[in-house]
């Protein structure tokens, strides 16, 4: 069982700039998390997909945070353009169910200058 | 009111006592409760599930849920250096799709 697998690891730009975060999460897992981490704020949901549909979004900050999810295998967190206030660290996670506990990804720290 | 509160800490126990996390919830149909362990610069960990009243065990663990209260709470028996970590509420909210919201966690030290 490979895990969540999130890349990339550590990304630094510059503030106007386009980032694209990705996810893979657990093969056979239905559910798949964005969640967003500050020391301030804590963890906080973003966006969650069931079956790849977006069930709930509320949670993107603003219109420059868009997420897809094309297949079961594959999502991407997209920030254009990126402003310093983005810097955090971003957590892709999924889950088996409905009642199944979330697993999470290693995360990426993303720094906007 | 926040959907999830835990206090912040830092809680601080000896090593070898009893250490005791909680955590206090608004959506009073939640179902599903979880417990999670993140180290300093590392991804949450799962602990422990809870989605009945009373206690659950495991190891030097229990998740103790009252649904009634609200309130959910994780103790650790002989507590050990390596504990030392924050502790994370995970809260699945009531409704046909599965949003989870999280407490801030509490930082808990153990000192040797």
């Amino acid at each position: 069982d490979a895990g969540v697998i999130q890349s990339p690891r550590h990304e630094v730009t510059e503030m106007g700039q386009e980032v694209t975060l990705r996810c893979k999460p657990i093969s056979g897992h239905n559910s798949l998390f964005w969640y967003r981490q500050t020391m301030m704020r804590g963890l906080e949901l973003l966006i969650y997909f069931n079956n790849n549909v977006p069930i709930d979004d509320s949670g993107m900050p603003e219109d420059r945070f868009s997420a897809k999810m094309p297949n079961a295998s594959f999502s991407t967190l997209k920030i254009q353009p990126s402003e310093p206030r983005d810097s955090a660290v971003y957590f892709c996670a999924s889950s088996l169910d409905g009642n199944s506990p979330l697993h999470f990804g290693n995360g990426t720290r993303l720094t906007v200058t | 009111q926040k959907e999830v509160e835990q206090n912040s800490g830092p809680l601080s126990v000896p090593e070898g006592a009893i250490a005791s996390l909680n955590c206090t919830y608004s959506d009073r149909g939640s179902q599903s409760f979880f417990w999670y362990r993140q180290y300093s610069g590392k991804s949450p960990e799962l602990i422990m599930s809870i989605y009945s009243n009373g206690d659950k065990e495991d190891g030097r663990f229990t998740a103790q849920l009252n649904k009634a209260s609200q309130y959910v709470s994780l103790l650790i028996r002989d507590s050990q250096p390596s504990d030392s970590a924050t502790y994370l509420c995970a809260v699945k909210n009531s409704g046909g799709y599965q949003k989870v919201t999280f407490g801030t966690g509490t930082k808990l030290q153990v000192i040797p």
